[in-house]
């Protein structure tokens, strides 16, 4: 697609609930990153894959969270009996390859609300 | 492991005048350094980066950046701001082994008309 693509745009859940957020990302990137923002500070780093495989998954706070990306294009990050400190904006983010080349085109994200 | 400070929370500016952002990092081995803008209502986007050659980097919109090795700085530097320069600036790092950047906390930039 144009760009990448994240749906819900705002998600709001109960606490304990699980939810999945999902990123389409630019036709033919092979590598796809998902970041969680908290209000006034910058992206945290959750995950990233390059094509199908979880490259990196140290920013992964605790087993509550998961993602996945079975096909390498399409991902979903998925929480787990969901907690009120998860409340955060979700972004996605793709890039051609995960060489240090190149910056990352980022998602409106998914505004995550644990009520 | 990396880091980034940025020490500017909040900047105001009048249109015309001059802006630099401060940005520091964290890292032991070589790195690549971006910077990041999100205008009021948009995503992140990718607004300059550095990842070899001229130290003096120039992006969209007028603004550049210079990496200083020895000060590990990386400040942004925009000559003469307009009123649609208001946004949020991130600043970003990237160790050339690693796949994942690390971001800074941001910069809100007002520019009063």
């Amino acid at each position: 697609g144009a760009g990448v693509s994240q749906t819900p745009s705002n998600k709001v859940t109960e606490k304990g609930k699980y939810v999945e957020l999902r990123c389409d990302p630019i036709s033919g990137h092979t590598a796809l990153y998902w970041y969680r923002q908290s209000l006034g500070q910058g992206p945290e780093f959750l995950i990233y894959f390059q094509g199908t495989g979880a490259a990196d998954d140290s920013g992964l706070p605790n087993d509550r969270f998961f993602a996945v990306r079975p096909e390498g294009s399409v991902s979903t990050l998925k929480i787990q009996r969901t907690e009120r400190g998860d409340s955060a904006v979700y972004l996605c983010a793709s890039s051609p390859s995960d060489s240090w080349v190149y910056g990352y085109t980022f998602g409106s994200g998914t505004r995550l609300t644990v009520v | 492991a990396q880091s980034v400070s940025q020490h500017n929370h909040h900047v105001i500016l009048s249109e015309a005048a001059s802006l630099e952002l401060g940005c520091n990092y964290s890292y032991g081995g070589t790195v690549n350094l971006f910077w990041y803008v999100q205008y009021p209502g948009q995503h992140l986007q990718l607004l300059l980066k550095y990842f070899s050659g001229d130290p003096l980097v120039k992006g969209i919109k007028g603004f550049e950046a210079e990496f200083i090795k020895s000060k590990f700085s990386f400040n942004l530097r925009k000559p003469s701001v307009q009123w649609s320069d208001t946004a949020e600036y991130f600043c970003a790092v990237r160790g050339t082994n690693a796949g994942k950047s690390t971001f800074g906390d941001g910069t809100t930039l007002t520019v009063k008309p």
